[in-house]
């Protein structure tokens, strides 16, 4: 099975609101995780990354919260935007060897 | 021009051809990877390959070979195609040791196997 996954498939926000996105991981000796965002037709894209020796990382408008005890990773996207809509993915580095393992991702549709 | 670049974009085949996707990059970098993605099941990893002469196996490989050709190319066939290989395949590569872990994709390449 999948070491890393996400709470749920699909999320509607309304524009202007924040977005929750959340990811569990079972491999609790990934020390490294990230967040992708993957637009319709294109590759995914680096969003925003965090070391398992760190709890909260902020971006511009993104911030990743890393909770160890329950091996639980969010992303939160501030004030959202329609070109917010994608599909996101979470991976972890579950060997140390950066080979990322990615999660099924949630796919986010912002209402205008 | 992208910095890494998959043809064909899309590609429609027949059970029991060969298909080979190409991959080639201006990034660089050492590693370089192919990701298969299907709807719920997220990119799942089929070969990478962190240097010209350094091929390895992901998750996924049976069914598919690689060739890293040179450090800027490398190419996934199917030798032989069946339907459930239908899906979104994807390349990337990093640096080595990836700064910070990051993956950089190409736009994918469809494959359809009829």
């Amino acid at each position: 099975g999948e070491s890393v996954g996400l709470h749920l498939p699909t999320l509607s926000v309304q524009e202007g609101d924040n977005s929750i996105i959340n990811c569990a991981y079972s491999n609790s000796a990934s020390d490294y995780f990230i967040w992708y965002k993957q637009e319709s037709g294109k590759g995914p894209q680096f969003i925003i990354d965090i070391r398992s020796n760190m709890d909260k990382r902020q971006g511009q408008r993104v911030t990743v919260l890393l909770n160890k005890t329950v091996k639980h990773l969010s992303l939160q996207i501030a004030a959202t935007q329609p070109g917010d809509s994608a599909v996101y993915f979470c991976a972890e580095n579950p060997f140390n060897d950066y080979k990322l393992s990615f999660g099924a991702g949630t796919t986010v549709t912002v209402r205008a | 021009d992208a910095d890494v670049t998959q043809t064909p974009r899309n590609r429609i085949t027949k059970t029991g051809k060969r298909i080979m996707l190409e991959c080639s990059q201006t990034k660089g970098h050492d590693r370089m990877y192919w990701y298969r993605q299907d709807p719920g099941l997220g990119l799942r990893l089929i070969y990478y390959s962190f240097d010209v002469k350094d091929i390895n196996k992901g998750e996924i490989s049976d069914g598919y070979s690689v060739s890293r050709q040179a450090q800027a190319k490398f190419s996934l066939s199917l030798e032989s195609a069946i339907p459930n290989q239908t899906a979104l395949y994807f390349c990337a590569t990093s640096d080595s040791p990836p700064i910070g872990g990051e993956l950089f994709f190409g736009e994918g390449s469809r494959l359809t196997v009829l």
